[in-house]
């Protein structure tokens, strides 16, 4: 299995509501990310796992909590969310973090809309 | 601060034609760079990677430190090709690693 599965891959939420994203991976991959990518944006970083272990929060907002329970889920639970979070969002696994040239692998991602 | 720039959002060529997508970088030690492609309805995913000096689907990237540069190029355009190309960097910060994208350019190639 090379892939890193996303579900679901649409999401409809309102304001007030509490979804999770959801990401797994089973090629052994021990560094897990959570990226955000707006329409004709590049996708942008806002997590890095590593062993399980939140390695990188770039500033993200609180209303979006990451999750890590195990080296193949990472999950994004998202609460009190704004019209401006609708994004595609991506999720990507490599090998490690540390070592340069690790290939990341994308999820194709959950395209999500606040109403 | 690491930087990738991409200074063309498309770039439309025909058939046959060569392509170089542009991509410069800034960034304070030696880095790590590649290119990632999305095709369309497909998730993004590595097309190369300078370490590894290949060429992928007769794509070519060369790294030039003094101009701090990592262009992609191709000889011969296929409709195939078309898609969005990602310049992206890997910066290094203690003991974790970034991968940052460019903003990307759309590559339409006409029959």
């Amino acid at each position: 299995d090379t892939e890193v599965t996303q579900t679901p891959k649409h999401l409809v939420m309102g304001m007030t509501n509490k979804k999770s994203l959801k990401c797994e991976q089973h090629m052994g991959h021990r560094a897990m990310y959570w990226y955000k990518q707006k329409a004709k944006k590049p996708p942008e970083l806002m997590f890095v796992y590593s062993y399980e272990k939140l390695s990188i929060n770039e500033s993200v907002p609180s209303r979006f909590s990451p999750e890590c329970p195990n080296s193949s889920l990472l999950n994004l639970h998202l609460h009190a969310l704004q019209p401006e979070d609708s994004a595609l969002y991506l999720c990507a696994s490599s090998l490690s973090i540390a070592g340069g040239s690790e290939k990341l692998f994308f999820g194709s991602g959950t395209q999500l809309s606040v109403l | 601060a690491q930087r990738v720039t991409q200074p063309e959002k498309l770039l439309s060529v025909f058939k046959g034609a060569p392509v170089e997508l542009k991509c410069n970088y800034s960034y304070s030690g030696s880095p790590e760079l590649f290119w990632y492609v999305q095709y369309s309805r497909q998730r993004l995913q590595l097309l190369l990677r300078h370490i590894s000096r290949e060429s992928i689907k007769g794509f070519t990237a060369d790294l030039n430190k003094g101009e701090t540069s990592f262009h992609l190029k191709k000889p011969f355009a296929q409709e195939e090709d078309s898609a969005m190309y990602y310049c992206a960097l890997m910066g290094y910060g203690g003991a974790t690693n970034k991968l940052i994208f460019g903003t990307g350019t759309l590559l339409a190639v006409q029959p």
